[in-house]
């Protein structure tokens, strides 16, 4: 069965600080991978997502992440955040040709102006 | 335009009772889910359907029943509320098991007292 562990669940940083948010799942086969951010009292919204080709992605509000098969990793980068990127950060896995869209417990990061 | 919705947005009741959340989705997917976001943050899922055919049913006590009457709309009903089942519970959808993200509702915030 897949599951994901996101180790860092709470990060404070100061804001141009850099973000690495650690991801990683557990599953033999293919996977899709996924990032969220949830800003308070919001929905999810997608950052970015792996399916195939280049492991570096690069999504949305300048954050990127990288697969990295042999680690079963995908952390979730940005070089310099803001204080707007105050949120809930949830990394999520797919096995491939599966139904099960499974989320780590997320990581609460707090950017101090 | 909103392309996963969810009613209520807000739901508050007393311990007892019996209640539903209504999802529904205008962008054509087959699969849809019910995920419950507890106070610690930690996104479980609960239910999928696919094409209205239950296809996931995680460890959830049986007085939360599901209803897909299409597939465009998946209901939860939640009968004999208990003060446990406060949470914010998120419908997503989703175009199958093809490599695409989920897309979430703007999610019920459910309060039992």
């Amino acid at each position: 069965a897949q599951s994901v562990s996101q180790h860092n669940h709470h990060v404070i940083l100061s804001e141009a600080a850099s973000l690495e948010l650690g991801c990683n799942y557990s599953y033999g086969g293919t996977v899709n991978l996924f990032w969220y951010v949830q800003y308070p009292g919001q929905h999810l919204q997608l950052l970015l997502k792996y399916f195939s080709g280049d492991p570096l992605v690069k999504g949305i509000k300048g954050f990127e992440a990288e697969f990295i098969k042999s680690k079963f990793s995908f952390n979730l980068r940005k070089p310099s955040v803001q204080w707007s990127d105050t949120a809930e950060y949830f990394c999520a896995v797919n096995a491939l040709g599966t139904y099960k869209y499974i989320f780590g417990t997320g990581t609460r990061l707090k950017v101090l102006a | 335009d909103t392309a996963v919705s969810q009613t209520p947005k807000y739901l508050v009741t007393q311990m007892g009772n019996d209640k539903s959340i209504k999802c529904e989705q205008n962008l054509g997917h087959d699969t849809m889910y019910w995920y419950k976001q507890d106070s610690k943050k930690f996104l479980k899922i609960m239910f999928s359907y696919n094409n209205k055919e239950l296809i996931i049913n995680e460890t959830v006590p049986n007085r939360f029943s599901p209803k897909s009457p299409d597939k465009a709309h998946l209901n939860l009903h939640i009968n004999s509320l208990e003060l446990g089942d406060s949470a914010v519970y998120f419908c997503a959808s989703r175009p199958g098991r093809s490599d695409t993200e989920a897309f979430f509702g703007q999610g019920t915030r459910l309060t039992v007292v």
